[in-house]
């Protein structure tokens, strides 16, 4: 089954303690992104990557990073987490086709930073 | 910087109504415009993706336009039943940037 996977999908942490939220996606998709969804913002991209070793910023960047070793990953690190950023997160992937855009999302991380 | 706004909000409807959905965006230089229906705590799923030489795309109950020189979208509903109950979110793709819109809340009583 095509699908993105993110993990973990519940996570309360605590101020200053480093996490990662994996992302995974098996239809050999080129672009992957990171988004945050918050009420009253709507979504807001975080990072996208266009392939492998390949990483840009989004629109709300500062106390995040990614990385992108591998084609089908694309993990969400947070390394000093801030109360902030509590927030749910959503990885998507999509083919890199010039007008072929449509993306698939995974069903969301919420992040609880306390 | 590429502004997508939604209206309403909030959509209340009874059963069985025709109802259309609006998304307007500031930049029309696009490349494609996609509708998500997203149910509370749960990921986005993928309605319809108007690419931006086509006007509009139909799925089932549901079809959207696509008015470009106008910065405007509709996503309009046939027949609402009460599972057609979700937030309904318009993004707008330009190179790799997607913007969205805060989205529709949409209820559907019986």
């Amino acid at each position: 089954e095509a699908q993105v996977t993110q993990n973990p999908r519940y996570l309360i942490t605590v101020t200053g303690k480093k996490l990662t939220v994996t992302c995974s996606q098996n239809m050999n998709h080129e672009y992957m992104s990171w988004y945050r969804q918050d009420p009253g913002l709507g979504l807001r991209q975080i990072y996208y990557s266009m392939n492998v070793e390949v990483t840009d910023k989004g629109d709300v960047p500062e106390g995040y990073k990614v990385s992108r070793k591998e084609k089908r990953n694309f993990p969400l690190i947070l390394e000093s987490p801030s109360p902030n950023q509590t927030s749910l997160y959503f990885c998507a992937s999509s083919h890199r086709g010039l007008y072929s855009y449509e993306q698939y999302f995974g069903p969301g991380t919420r992040l609880t930073v306390t | 910087k590429q502004e997508v706004t939604q209206i309403p909000a909030a959509l209340s409807v009874p059963e069985g109504e025709n109802l259309v959905l609006n998304c307007s965006f500031t930049d029309s230089a696009i490349y494609n415009l996609q509708w998500f229906r997203q149910d509370p705590g749960k990921g986005l799923t993928s309605l319809l993706l108007i690419q931006s030489s086509q006007r509009e795309q139909t799925s089932g109950r549901l079809n959207a336009s696509l008015d470009k020189s106008s910065g405007r979208s509709t996503l309009y509903i046939a027949a609402s039943q009460p599972g057609d109950s979700a937030t309904y979110l318009c993004a707008v793709c330009k190179n790799n940037d997607m913007r969205f819109g805060a989205g529709t809340r949409l209820t559907v009583k019986p």
